[in-house]
């Protein structure tokens, strides 16, 4: 089983509509997440930190169910500057280091 | 001012050759990272440093060889390099080193080895 895995898409969806995406990683001892945005051909971005209670910034919202070790990604209203490839990240306990999902690719179409 | 940033942005060159890529950080940060990115868009560790230690190297082939003079400055040199190695590289920089706090990355040097 891959550390952490994503759905790659892509993810076509209109203006307006609301889309969620999942990760599910395989550490059970993993403690930090976060989720990042890849514009096409640039570094990638935190987008958000993903906190246990969950957290929410303006349109976008985080949740962890540590349970079912998977995190989730919601975006409300979604703009077409939100086309991007969101890349779920999850420490490695005990390696001291980050892992990255391959992305979830997300077109937002007029 | 940017924050972490790499050069060259682009690096063509013949296979065999030797070349580096630099990378300094003025967040104050102490850890530094080389990730490298392939067509397939995985974003795999290869190194990370803090405060000039090697803290992660990952199973990279030893023709890469990472230097830190400064815990704000990361090169990456790359000896007879192959098709293989045509990747982008990213730089990254954190403020702790136990792999659980946000990166921020460099622009990204896109490598195409001929």
């Amino acid at each position: 089983r891959k550390e952490v895995e994503q759905d790659p898409g892509p993810f076509n969806v209109p203006e307006g509509a609301t889309v969620a995406f999942n990760c599910t990683y395989s550490n059970s001892a993993s403690q930090s997440f976060f989720w990042y945005r890849q514009d096409c051909r640039k570094e990638p971005k935190l987008l958000m930190s993903v906190y246990s209670s969950g957290n929410e910034d303006g349109r976008f919202t985080a949740q962890l169910n540590r349970a079912s070790q998977y995190i989730s990604l919601l975006i409300r209203d979604s703009k077409l500057s939100d086309s991007a490839t969101y890349l779920c990240v999850v420490n490695l306990a005990g390696a001291q280091k980050l892992v990255f999902g391959q992305g979830t690719r997300l077109t937002i179409n007029p | 001012d940017t924050a972490v940033s790499q050069t060259p942005k682009y690096l063509v060159t013949q296979m065999g050759n030797d070349k580096s890529i630099k990378c300094e950080q003025n967040l104050g940060h102490d850890t530094m990272y080389w990730y490298k990115q392939d067509s397939k868009k995985f974003l795999k560790i290869m190194f990370s440093y803090n405060n000039k230690e090697l803290i992660i190297n990952e199973t990279v082939p030893n023709r890469f060889s990472p230097k830190s003079p400064d815990k704000a400055h990361l090169n990456l040199h790359i000896n007879s390099l192959e098709l293989g190695d045509s990747a982008v590289y990213f730089c990254a920089s954190s403020r702790g080193w136990m792999g659980n706090e946000k990166l921020f990355f460099g622009s990204g040097t896109q490598l195409s080895v001929l």
